[in-house]
């Protein structure tokens, strides 16, 4: 299938830092990129829609402001936690939609902020 | 999107073919259904997908009910690495989110 890669794995960082969380589709162009996050034992929940070229759209609950999406390619989207705090620990996940009908997902990004 | 029920978590011997069973009663015409799973701290796989017809790739096979309300993921013979929680999702066109809901953990027992 098709590859979908997330830069980094995982980061620690302190309160009050930002951070900034890559997303690349490897073999194919996305015009349509989807950021997700899980915490333990939960299912993943959808932060935004991230469009090429335009702006993301945000899930309900999700602060945009703290969560900058920049969808600037076909091939890259990025997430920035801004100002991050503890409750922002999180699994961060990215898809990116190959346009044949599925989804593929990176292999997530562990952020832990202390 | 259409609302999606699974069973919280099943059991399968090693060897042995896993069904797992989806209820999506309220799958509108053009819906798809769509299987992902996720193994511990790595992002979804995808796995397969199919709108009314049964598809079969290298991995699964899924069965949908005649009338689309509900399906039936197939792992022909389970190994211990199919040990993950499945998500079955019903998906608009291409493009359209994906919502997760519980979805099932299977576990292979050896």
């Amino acid at each position: 299938g098709a590859v979908v890669s997330q830069h980094p794995s995982w980061v620690i960082c302190k309160s009050g830092t930002s951070v900034k969380i890559e997303c690349r589709s490897l073999d194919f162009q996305a015009t349509t990129m989807f950021w997700y996050r899980q915490f333990p034992k939960q299912s993943l929940m959808l932060m935004a829609t991230s469009n090429e070229g335009s702006k993301a759209t945000y899930e309900q609950g999700v602060e945009k402001d703290k969560f900058l999406i920049n969808h600037a390619s076909l091939t890259l989207s990025t997430l920035t936690v801004t100002s991050a705090h503890p409750e922002d620990s999180s699994f961060y996940i990215c898809s990116a939609d190959q346009g044949s009908g599925e989804a593929f997902f990176g292999q997530g990004t562990r952020l832990t902020v202390v | 999107d259409a609302k999606t029920t699974q069973p919280t978590s099943m059991d399968c011997a090693e060897g042995r073919a896993a069904n797992l069973p989806c209820n999506h009663s309220t799958i509108s015409g053009n819906e798809y259904v769509y299987w992902y799973r996720q193994i511990h701290s790595q992002g979804p796989q995808y796995i397969i997908h199919g709108l009314k017809n049964n598809e079969t790739n290298e991995m699964a096979s899924l069965i949908i009910t005649e009338d689309r309300k509900s399906s039936t993921l197939i792992l022909p013979h389970a190994t211990l690495r199919d040990t993950a929680v499945y998500y079955c999702i019903v998906r608009g066109t291409s493009g359209s989110r994906l919502t997760f809901g519980e979805g099932t953990q299977l576990t292979v027992n050896p």
